[in-house]
């Protein structure tokens, strides 16, 4: 199989605090992870890929200073959301794309995340 | 440039009656795509790929897609749905540059199984 998990599930902070949200590919290695957001009944929208041993690519938008993606093993990715506001409350999803089959991601179960 | 359009965003079915999820998309490339489920405050699951080797594509749960090239559409369709089904569904695609790339998601339809 292909099993991605995120941790934690849940989390809530205080307004201006730093939130750091971890991606593991289970079962496999992943040399390129990504990380999307979703909004309440909207699609997911993708926020960064992260390449293992490399700086992730930020899509048009997302500030890079803000939200910091860090993929140092074959196994592990981490957003890490700094001085967090509430408009950054949202849910966090990571994939990864497995090597047996190149254009197919896997999905974690995602991370809630409220700021107050 | 490519594009995925799902045509209901709500979809309503009795159960044990066919399903029917409708998604055309736009690539400039020979397309992957793909389903994906969502359950509530969950994460994507794979139902099934279609790559090239044939467009009816068979995936879990009972669910299945044909890709129509000449109607650009790659609707998912189940013949008996189940209370388990009601869930959000997300047609997806990726250019034929891999998944890499990323993928382009349509906005969704939410299946609602009426009892």
């Amino acid at each position: 199989g292909a099993v991605v998990s995120q941790h934690p599930s849940r989390v809530i902070c205080k307004s201006g605090t730093s939130v750091k949200i971890e991606c593991r590919s289970l079962d496999f290695q992943a040399t390129t992870m990504f990380w999307y957001r979703q909004f309440p009944k909207k699609s997911l929208m993708l926020m960064a890929t992260s390449n293992e041993g490399s700086k992730a690519t930020y899509e048009q938008g997302v500030e890079k200073d803000k939200f910091l993606i860090n993929h140092a093993s074959l196994t592990l990715s981490t957003l890490t959301v700094t001085s967090a506001h509430p408009e950054d409350s949202s849910f966090y999803i990571c994939s990864a794309l497995v090597p047996w089959d190149v254009d197919t991601q896997y999905f974690g179960p995602g991370t809630r995340l409220t700021v107050l | 440039a490519q594009s995925v359009t799902q045509l209901d965003s709500h979809v309503s079915v009795s159960e044990g009656t066919p399903v029917l999820l409708r998604c055309n998309y736009s690539s400039s490339y020979s397309p992957s795509l793909f389903w994906y489920v969502q359950h509530p405050n969950k994460g994507l699951q794979l139902l099934l790929k279609y790559t090239s080797a044939a467009t009816l594509v068979k995936g879990i749960n009972g669910f299945e897609a044909e890709f129509k090239k000449s109607e650009t559409s790659f609707h998912l369709t189940k013949p008996s749905a189940h209370m388990s089904d009601a869930a959000e569904y997300f047609c997806v695609v990726s250019s034929s540059g891999g998944g890499a790339d990323g993928l382009t998601f349509g906005k969704g339809t939410h299946l609602i199984i009426q009892p």
